[in-house]
């Protein structure tokens, strides 16, 4: 099946600094990606829809000046934290969808793990 | 109101037995799609089964399937003949509309624990 990649899988950074995390298609090229977040034993959450060539899409109540999103190609999405504070400590997952599946497949990265010491 | 629904935190299952895991969803699009997911405390996302609203069968992957009851909005998931694997949180979602841009909407989650 298709193979979406997070990368850092985990990282640890001091309050204050910015992270950014990589959100790849392997595979397949995707026209939209998304983003989610998700705190402990909570369910996901959707942040934003990532779609190629323009703006993301951020839900309500997501800060889009705090969660930078950028799609510059069609198999890369990235996602950078900036200013990052303990609160944002989290599991960031992205998805995919394949322009060329299905109309419901949509791939889910392995996640990132953040902590924001 | 919730777009999905699930009211099972937590279930327990004895190993080898079935167990259905519920799940509600509220839409005014005649056209979506319903999915179960699998997150393993490794954090991945691994897709399950999926349900699509004019489906007229029950959909089934191996020992899932879903018991799909449209005029009650409901898209349980049954796993047959558990095994010790199978513990893990299961997510339902639903997709509206016929557009492959989309958002999900996500359960709560049920945490899954089969028990030797």
């Amino acid at each position: 099946g298709a193979v979406v990649s997070q990368h850092p899988s985990w990282v640890i950074c001091k309050s204050g600094t910015s992270v950014k995390i990589e959100c790849r298609s392997l595979d397949f090229q995707a026209t939209t990606m998304f983003w989610y977040r998700q705190f402990p034993k909570q369910s996901l959450m959707l942040m934003a829809t990532s779609n190629e060539g323009s703006k993301a899409t951020y839900e309500q109540g997501v800060e889009k000046d705090k969660f930078l999103i950028n799609h510059a190609s069609l198999t890369l999405s990235t996602l950078t934290v900036t200013s990052a504070h303990p609160e944002d400590s989290s599991f960031y997952i992205c998805s995919a969808r394949d322009m060329a599946g299905t109309a419901y497949e949509q791939y889910f990265g392995p996640g990132t793990r953040l902590t924001v010491t | 109101a919730q777009k999905i629904t699930q009211t099972q935190p937590g279930m327990f299952v004895q190993e080898k037995e079935a167990v259905t895991l519920d799940c509600t969803y509220d839409t005014s699009d005649p056209s979506y799609g319903l999915f179960w997911y699998k997150q393993p405390s490794s954090g991945e996302m691994i897709f399950l089964i999926y349900q699509g609203s004019y489906d007229q069968q029950n959909a089934t992957e191996g020992r899932y399937s879903l018991n799909f009851q449209k005029a009650r909005k409901s898209a349980n998931l049954v796993i047959s003949a558990s095994q010790l694997g199978d513990s893990a949180m299961y997510f339902c979602a639903m997709r509206e509309g016929r557009s492959t841009g989309n958002q999900f909407y996500f359960g709560t989650g049920t945490s899954l624990t089969v028990i030797p």
